[in-house]
């Protein structure tokens, strides 16, 4: 059974860093690109950061220069490591794979609060 | 810019069907696009991929009741035969180099 499985959330303060996994199964992990994607309280999906095959690396604007994200291969894995987070950054994280641009398969998330 | 518009919300009755819509922005007509649900209190489910010539292939096991359809900038989810575990929230998603791009959503709500 192809799967994703995040893990790594949780209460964060202000200006603190958390670092996300995802635990990929079923498939040829190190043959796909893979993304994270967040939704805030209440709010629609948003694309966070991808990486590709050759570890090429893309970040929306609003986390550019404070989340990294990395992927293990050996592992089946994929992380994301969030710095200087702030109150907007409060969101469920999910992992997804990419088939051709188009996320095909979703993880279940996990949840980041950023609060004092 | 690469953007695509969904309305806020639909409604439908049971048993019916509901066309919604996804509108990609001006210069970006030919673009394919993915439809995605996701049900009260879970994460998303890939629906399918749907091309600017309206052919699309489907997630696994997404029932026959759904389909996709183009026509210009627009592209459609058919939902037929609605069902109670329909009512959802509908994203439609799309992609550009180095940039991946979600509609606001459309919240559905089964009467």
């Amino acid at each position: 059974e192809v799967q994703l499985v995040e893990s790594g959330g949780g209460l964060v303060q202000p200006g603190g860093s958390l670092r996300l996994s995802c635990a990929a199964s079923g498939f040829s992990f190190d043959t796909y690109d893979m993304h994270w994607v967040r939704q805030a309280p209440g709010k629609g999906l948003e694309w966070v950061s991808t990486i590709g095959i050759p570890f090429d690396t893309y970040y929306a604007a609003s986390v550019k220069g404070r989340f990294t994200i990395s992927r293990e291969n050996a592992r089946n894995s994929l992380y994301l490591q969030m710095n200087s987070l702030t109150v907007g950054d409060t969101a469920v994280y999910y992992c997804a794979r990419d088939d051709l641009g188009i996320f095909d398969v979703w993880g279940q998330g996990t949840t980041v609060i950023v609060s004092s | 810019q690469l953007v695509l518009t969904q309305s806020p919300s639909a409604s439908a009755s049971l048993g019916a069907s509901v066309n919604l819509t996804c509108t990609l922005s001006s210069g970006h007509s030919s673009y394919a696009i993915a439809w995605h649900q996701q049900q009260p209190e879970k994460g998303p489910r890939y629906l399918m991929k749907l091309n600017r010539d309206g052919s699309h292939s489907k997630g696994d096991g997404i029932p026959d009741r759904f389909s996709g359809s183009s026509s210009g900038a627009e592209r459609y989810l058919t939902i037929s035969s609605l069902q109670s575990e329909d009512e959802a929230d509908y994203y439609c998603q799309t992609w550009g180099t180095g940039i991946w791009v979600f509609g606001g959503g459309t919240k559905l709500t089964v009467l």
